[in-house]
């Protein structure tokens, strides 16, 4: 099975920073890499898929890079609503799985 | 538009049977996989398994294999996931979701569905 490790596990920002997210896989995924967004009492929802294309609706603020094993979302300028866990997720072994996830909390 | 409806929160005994459910509108339901994710208490997502209703083509995640049953019902737009006998350890939220295929990610969301089983 394919590991996924996000980091930082926690990110302490303010609102209008820039936030770097980081998913390394145990081997590589080519470019089967998928961002989601979870705000508390919600399901997730799609950001970024295929490493770098964005998924319908999502904001330019949000950007996917990387291929093979690292990978990296970046938030340009965080705002108030985006505040909360984001997980990577692989989808080209298996069914997939998941990072264990980065909460996003504001300073 | 919510194109997956989950049904309600479901609070059970142990060893009772439960079936939950995931109905697709707004497109071709026999077209996309279904999958089921589990998100257990404070805890991460993980992958069940998927249905293609289209031919009721199955794929488990070897972690539930045996544990659950996902079906469909295309004439109803409906896929499932059910339980022949609970364990403490099934109360969690359960999230449907959509994938243009295997090879793909998930671009729709159910709400979720709130099990607990207690005695």
């Amino acid at each position: 099975e394919i590991v996924l490790t996000q980091s930082p596990g926690n990110l302490s920002l303010s609102p209008g920073e820039r936030a770097t997210l980081s998913c390394r896989a145990s081997q590589s995924v080519s470019s089967y890499l998928a961002w989601y967004q979870q705000k508390p009492g919600q399901a997730p929802r799609l950001l970024i898929y295929g490493a770098s294309s964005r998924a319908t609706g999502i904001p330019d603020r949000f950007s996917g890079s990387g291929s093979g094993t690292d990978f990296t979302l970046t938030i340009s300028r965080l705002e108030p609503e985006d505040f909360a866990v984001y997980y990577c997720q692989q989808y080209g072994s298996s069914l997939g799985t998941f990072g264990q996830g980065t909460k996003v909390e504001i300073k | 538009e919510v194109p997956l409806v989950q049904s309600e929160a479901e609070v059970k005994k142990p060893g009772e049977s439960l079936k939950i459910s995931c109905k697709g509108s707004g497109y071709t339901f026999t077209n996309y996989w279904i999958g089921w994710v589990r998100q257990m208490p404070g805890k991460g997502l993980e992958w069940m398994g998927i249905i293609y209703p289209g031919d009721s083509d199955t794929r488990y995640s070897p972690s539930f294999q045996g544990q659950v049953t996902i079906s469909a019902d295309k004439s109803i737009n409906t896929a499932y996931l059910q339980w022949s006998s609970l364990k403490a350890s099934d109360s969690a939220m359960y999230y449907c979701a959509r994938r243009d295929g295997v090879i793909s990610a998930a671009d729709y969301w159910g709400q979720g569905t709130l099990v607990t089983v207690s005695s």
